[in-house]
C-alpha cells in the first residue's frame, strides 16, 4: 500500500558503503517535495536521519547522506558500522490524497 | 528538542474504542503541528493522521477515516486519538510525532515537513 518502494534488504562488511533507493512517482517526490530518512533500531521508535533531502541533524554522523533526483531519493551509508544495523524508511508527502504523509515500504540494513 | 510520551494502548475487542493520549514536554506544543504513525507488528511505517497548531486542520489515512479522530488541548501539551469501531489491522504500536517544516537555516514548502522527535510508542492490540 505504500506509495514509495524501497528495496527489502540490502547487506555489506563492515566500512563497505551501501545505498538504499526510495522510488516514487509524480505526485510525491516528483511533484518536488522533499525527502526524509528515518533509522529505526531493533525495538524502538524510528529517529530523524536526514531532512529535505540533504541534511543531517545534529548528533547524526557524517557517514549517512542523502540525495534527490527526479522521481527518487537515496540514503547512502559509508563506513557501514555494526551499529548501523537498522530498518531505514525514507518518507514524503502525496499529493493525490489531501494531507497524505507517506512513508517507504522499508529496508532492513544488515552488518555482515 | 523536545520529548514526547503517548499512554492508553490496549487489549480491546473489535468494534472497540480506545483513546490514546500524548504528553509535550521541552518545547512549545502550541507552535507545532502533530502526527499519528502506526506500526503493525513486523511492518513498516504507516502515516495515520494530521493537526495543525490551532486545530483547524485534521488529515487522516484512508484506512481510519470516519473512525478515528484526532484532536489536542494545547493549555494541556497533549495529543489526543480516539479510536472508535476498531478492527483487527488497527492491531500496531501507534507513535505521535511532531511535524517540522523548519530547520535553524530555511523553512521548507508544505508537504514538505519531517517528523521529529518522535514518542516511544502505545501497543493498541484489537482481538477477540
Amino acid at each position: 500500500q505504500s506509495v514509495l518502494t524501497q528495496p527489502p534488504s540490502v547487506s555489506g562488511a563492515p566500512g563497505q558503503r551501501v545505498t538504499i533507493s526510495c522510488t516514487g512517482s509524480s505526485s510525491n517526490i516528483g511533484a518536488g517535495y522533499d525527502v526524509h530518512w528515518y533509522q529505526q533500531l531493533p525495538g524502538t521508535a524510528p529517529k530523524l536521519l536526514i531532512y529535505g533531502n540533504t541534511n543531517r541533524p545534529s548528533g547524526v554522523p557524517d557517514r549517512f547522506s542523502g540525495s534527490k533526483s527526479g522521481t527518487s531519493a537515496s540514503l547512502a551509508i559509508s563506513g557501514l558500522q555494526a551499529e548501523d544495523e537498522a530498518d531505514y524508511y525514507c518518507q514524503s508527502y502525496d499529493s493525490r490524497l489531501s494531507g497524505s504523509r507517506v512513508f517507504g515500504t522499508g529496508t532492513k540494513v544488515t552488518v555482515l | 528538542e523536545g520529548q514526547l510520551v503517548e499512554s492508553g494502548g490496549d487489549l480491546v475487542q473489535p468494534g472497540g474504542s480506545l483513546r490514546l493520549s500524548c504528553a509535550a514536554s521541552g518545547f512549545t506544543f502550541s507552535n507545532y503541528a502533530m502526527n499519528w504513525v502506526r506500526q503493525a507488528p513486523g511492518k513498516g511505517l504507516e502515516w495515520v493522521s494530521y493537526i495543525s497548531s490551532s486545530s483547524s486542520t485534521m488529515y487522516y489515512a484512508d484506512s481510519v477515516k470516519g473512525r478515528f479522530t484526532i484532536s489536542r488541548d494545547n493549555a494541556k501539551n497533549s495529543l489526543y486519538l480516539q479510536m472508535n469501531s476498531l478492527r483487527d489491522e488497527d492491531t500496531a504500536v501507534y507513535y505521535c510525532a511532531r511535524d517540522v517544516d523548519c530547520s535553524s537555516t530555511r523553512c521548507y514548502t508544505w508537504g514538505s515537513s519531517w517528523f521529529d522527535p518522535w514518542g516511544q510508542g502505545t501497543l493498541v492490540t484489537v482481538s477477540s
